[in-house]
């Protein structure tokens, strides 16, 4: 996606973490929000951030950083169920609307 | 509550051939999106709605891709005349106003053109 990027690819052991990166480079800024997508299904929302620092929800945190235009996904105590494309989207305008630019995925494999 | 709802789950066309697809938002959502998703090019915005009224219309789609929405429960997206590049899945989304990050997608539509 134009101005959002993830890496391609990230493999890691089931048990341990996982850590998906995105860069962002959009006019003005909203908002980020993160997507898991299996297989042959739709994307689902699974966390909005707009403020700088750490926000701790479990299985899923997510990390944001609006002066270096970067955030990750932590995906803890990995499970093999957790392989899917995490597709990270920014809202980039500061006006009212409630179009999403998103990255092109970054597909995770998780390893026995 | 009944998720985004698309139909059909899978279509097959001729190239040439005038292909519609649909979809239903949730409930109450202001904001529908129409996706393409490749493996090449991930996701790609066709439209976006807000209240009925187009709001984007995809710049690069505009030529043989229309999407409307006559009512606020229902959308169309019609390909005329297809083309086997045209094959992708094809995803409709929605989201409400107090809300937008959080956009509710339907299980998609998997068009192949031959």
């Amino acid at each position: 996606g134009q101005g959002v990027e993830q890496p391609a690819k990230l493999m890691s052991v089931e048990g341990t973490f996982a850590r998906v990166n995105c860069t962002y480079s959009t006019s003005g800024f909203n908002g980020l929000s993160w997507y898991q997508q299996r297989e042959g299904q739709a994307p689902v929302f699974l966390s909005y951030v707009v403020l700088d620092g750490l926000k701790d929800s479990g299985h899923f945190s997510t990390f944001l950083s609006r002066s270096n235009g970067y955030s990750y996904l932590l995906l803890t105590e990995l499970q093999i169920k957790d392989s899917a494309s995490y597709l990270c989207a920014v809202s980039p305008y500061n006006t009212n609307t409630g179009k999403l630019t998103f990255g092109d995925g970054t597909v995770l494999t998780v390893k026995p | 509550d009944a998720g985004v709802t698309q139909t059909p789950r899978h279509e097959v066309a001729e190239k040439g051939q005038t292909i519609i697809l649909k979809c239903e938002p949730v409930s109450g959502h202001n904001d529908l999106f129409w996706y393409r998703q490749t493996k090449i090019q991930g996701l790609e915005l066709l439209s976006y709605f807000r209240s009925k009224s187009l709001m984007e219309d995809g710049g690069a789609f505009k030529d043989r891709f229309k999407a409307e929405m006559l009512n606020s429960s229902f959308s169309t997206l019609k390909i005329q005349p297809t083309e086997p590049k045209d094959s992708a899945v094809y995803l409709c989304a929605s989201s409400g106003l107090a809300y937008y990050a959080e956009q509710f997608f339907g299980p998609g539509t998997r068009l192949t053109v031959l």
